[in-house]
């Protein structure tokens, strides 16, 4: 199975401040990854899927790039509504669609 | 509007059985693959099992395998997790989740609120 290996798994950071989050697979996944959104008590929000495509309604903040195994999430401005965790995943190996172990971003 | 709907969690004993569903409404389920995903108190995502949109194939988590079995049924759109051999580790949120595509290694774009599952004497 794909491992994915998010860095770091948690960050403190300000409003505006600009933040990435790293998610590294342990072989080629392509573009096939997924960003997600979670916030306590909630279902995971869909970001961004193929790597860096936003999906309908994020914020154009929201950005991913890489491929093959190094990935990131960038958020340009954070906002307050950001303060969540993140997961990566990886849909080129199925199964299993293996997650990431997430990253908390919190308010410093 | 596209939306799901788990049901079925609850409290049960080790070694118990419960069964949850998830029943999907404003889209074709039929043409959906369709996948669990947990997460267990306080840690991350745990990718549990999957089927594909006519039930022919189903894939589990190691940690799983042979204790859930996941199925269908297409004319009541509803998806289902039957879990036995419960164990502590399984005391989880479950969630139901259809990717954004008829293909089935889709990002997904639609989640379930979760049924939370507590595993406990």
């Amino acid at each position: 199975d794909i491992q994915l290996t998010q860095s770091p798994s948690f960050l403190s950071a300000s409003v505006g401040d600009r933040v990435t989050i790293t998610c590294r697979a342990s072989q080629g996944i392509s573009s096939y990854l997924a960003w997600y959104q979670q916030k306590p008590g909630k279902a995971p929000k869909l970001l961004i899927y193929a790597a860096s495509t936003l999906q309908s309604g994020v914020p154009s903040r929201f950005s991913g790039s890489g491929s093959g195994t190094e990935f990131t999430l960038t958020i340009s401005s954070l906002q307050p509504e950001d303060f969540a965790t993140y997961y990566c995943q990886q849909l080129n190996s199925y199964p299993p669609l293996t997650f990431g172990g997430g990253t908390k971003v919190e308010i410093k | 509007e596209v939306q799901l709907v788990e049901s079925g969690g609850g409290l049960v004993q080790p070694g118990g059985s419960l069964r949850l569903s998830c029943a999907a409404s404003g889209f074709t389920f039929s043409s959906y693959a369709m996948h669990w995903v947990r997460q267990a108190p306080g840690k991350g995502l745990e990718y549990v099992s999957a089927i594909s949109s006519n039930g022919g194939s189903t894939y589990y988590a190691n940690s799983v395998k042979g204790r859930f079995t996941i199925s269908r049924d297409n004319s009541k759109n509803t998806l289902y997790l039957q879990m036995g051999s419960l164990r502590a580790e399984d005391m989880a949120v479950y969630y139901c989740a259809r990717p954004r595509g008829v293909r089935g290694t889709d990002a997904f774009d639609i989640w379930g609120q979760g049924t939370m599952v507590t595993v406990s004497s």
